[in-house]
């Protein structure tokens, strides 16, 4: 089935050190999503990307979609320990009769003092 | 402040027995969504509604049960049948369906079994 595959699964980094995730689909994407669960808490959104080779940038975060559509990535400057949590995309794939919005597993970033 | 209001925070389910989750929002959205996460994992689509009085299954919708008798809310009912509850359940809400738009979150439910 379709799908949205996300590595790595957990990252542990120093304080300072730069973080990347990626995110692949099975089938071309009409947009996709980011969103950030601190522990303990909820998905927040934090950006959606709709154009082939969008770049969007949000202070030291850096949202990349890929010329295919299929694939996105999100780049952490010189992270901070706010940066802690987990990282999903999320892609609309077909689900039963319609499309919804499908969930990579996730990279959970642990940020080291 | 708009936004998605879950209760309870945490539940407490008995075998056999059925349990009813709640979201509630004033977003003014038209699809709501429920979602199941087990720890250390993605989320899961368990129900979706585009719009009042209609509904649709998710990827994982045996032994859960819902209703859209209104835009504002969306009910969650665990029946007995899902053999494996424990998880935490979060509920969302986005302007229109198919994965367009942004979702928003209520701060979910974890339920856990007696």
């Amino acid at each position: 089935g379709q799908q949205v595959m996300q590595i790595p699964q957990y990252q542990h980094v120093q304080e300072g050190e730069d973080f990347t995730t990626y995110c692949n689909s099975s089938t071309t994407l009409s947009n996709i999503q980011w969103y950030k669960q601190r522990p303990g808490g909820h998905p927040v959104f934090l950006i959606q990307l709709v154009k082939s080779g969008e770049v969007k940038k949000q202070k030291r975060l850096t949202f990349q979609f890929g010329e295919a559509k299929k694939n996105s990535s999100l780049h952490i400057t010189a992270t901070q320990t706010t940066d802690v949590g987990t990282y999903f995309c999320a892609g609309p794939l077909s689900s039963g009769s319609a499309r919804q919005l499908t969930f990579g597993s996730g990279t959970q970033l642990t940020v080291l003092p | 402040d708009g936004g998605i209001t879950q209760s309870p925070k945490y539940l407490f389910r008995k075998e056999g027995q059925n349990v009813t989750l709640s979201c509630e929002q004033n977003l003014n959205h038209d699809a709501m969504y429920w979602y199941r996460q087990d720890p250390g994992q993605g989320l899961r689509l368990i129900y979706y509604s585009q719009i009042v009085n209609d509904f649709q299954k998710g990827d994982i919708a045996e032994g859960y049960s819902v209703s859209r008798e209104k835009k504002e809310s969306f009910p969650l009912t665990v029946t007995s049948a899902q053999k494996n509850p424990t998880a935490f359940y979060l509920c969302a809400s986005s302007r229109t369906g198919e994965g367009r738009q942004p979702q928003h979150f209520g701060d979910g439910t974890r339920l856990s079994i007696l």
